[in-house]
């Protein structure tokens, strides 16, 4: 039961272009978005947020997305630098709930 | 370094073996979670301590997986007769309330490797 997904895999961009990347949900309780980057060999590391009350968040080159009609979100990072390659996971939650789901990840690949 | 570490990081081990993985939280946490990563998935969410009570267990967690959270601190999760299907990353995150919703901060992770 993926309530979570993210149905690109992979994602190259040119340095200093937009990237963006897509994730799709299903449960309709889900009202809390985050998204975690991962490098090789570490934890996920927490990167951005979005309640269900905004349909927008910035921080910094990153900008997060919600379209809670279509149960879409995406994260936009521009411009896009080499050390933003990493594998970038949505996840989503809802307030009471403790049991964060997770997309598959998409490995972003950012060319100098 | 004040982040959440877990031991070891990877472990390899014969089937029918058991092991035990330690994690230690943020020490201002008091919620400290359990997640299970395969291959090209996402973590997936295996158990959840609030202090030393553990109130949340997913159907993944098997009667061979048990989890122990004993003075509110360090965490153990142990898998008992363990089979090939266990293999995979287990990553270990805590959280504080004040924090937020639900920013939870991950370990490194132990890769479980069975035989």
């Amino acid at each position: 039961d993926q309530q979570v997904k993210q149905n690109s895999p992979s994602l190259s961009v040119q340095e200093g272009r937009i990237s963006i990347l897509n994730c799709d949900y299903t449960n309709s309780m889900f009202d809390y978005f985050l998204w975690y980057k991962k490098y090789p060999a570490e934890g996920p590391t927490f990167l951005i947020s979005i309640s269900s009350i905004k349909d927008k968040n910035e921080d910094g080159r990153f900008t997060v997305f919600l379209n809670k009609s279509a149960k879409h979100l995406s994260l936009h990072i521009v411009p896009s630098q080499p050390g933003d390659s990493a594998v970038y996971f949505c996840a989503a939650t809802y307030r009471g709930n403790n049991d964060m789901r997770f997309g598959a990840g998409t490995r972003l690949t950012v060319k100098p | 370094d004040t982040g959440v570490s877990q031991d070891p990081r990877h472990k390899i081990t014969k089937r029918g073996q058991n092991v035990t993985f330690r994690c230690d939280p943020i020490s201002e946490h008091n919620r400290l979670y359990w997640y299970r990563q395969t291959l090209g998935q996402g973590p997936e969410f295996l158990t959840y301590f609030q202090n030393e009570a553990q109130l949340e267990k997913s159907r993944l967690l098997s009667d061979r997986f048990s989890a122990e959270r004993p003075k509110g601190s360090f965490s153990t999760l142990e898998i008992q007769r363990t089979e090939q299907g266990d293999s995979a990353m287990y990553l270990c995150a805590s959280s504080f309330p004040g924090q937020g919703y639900n920013e939870q901060f991950f370990g490194p992770g132990t890769r479980l490797t069975v035989l």
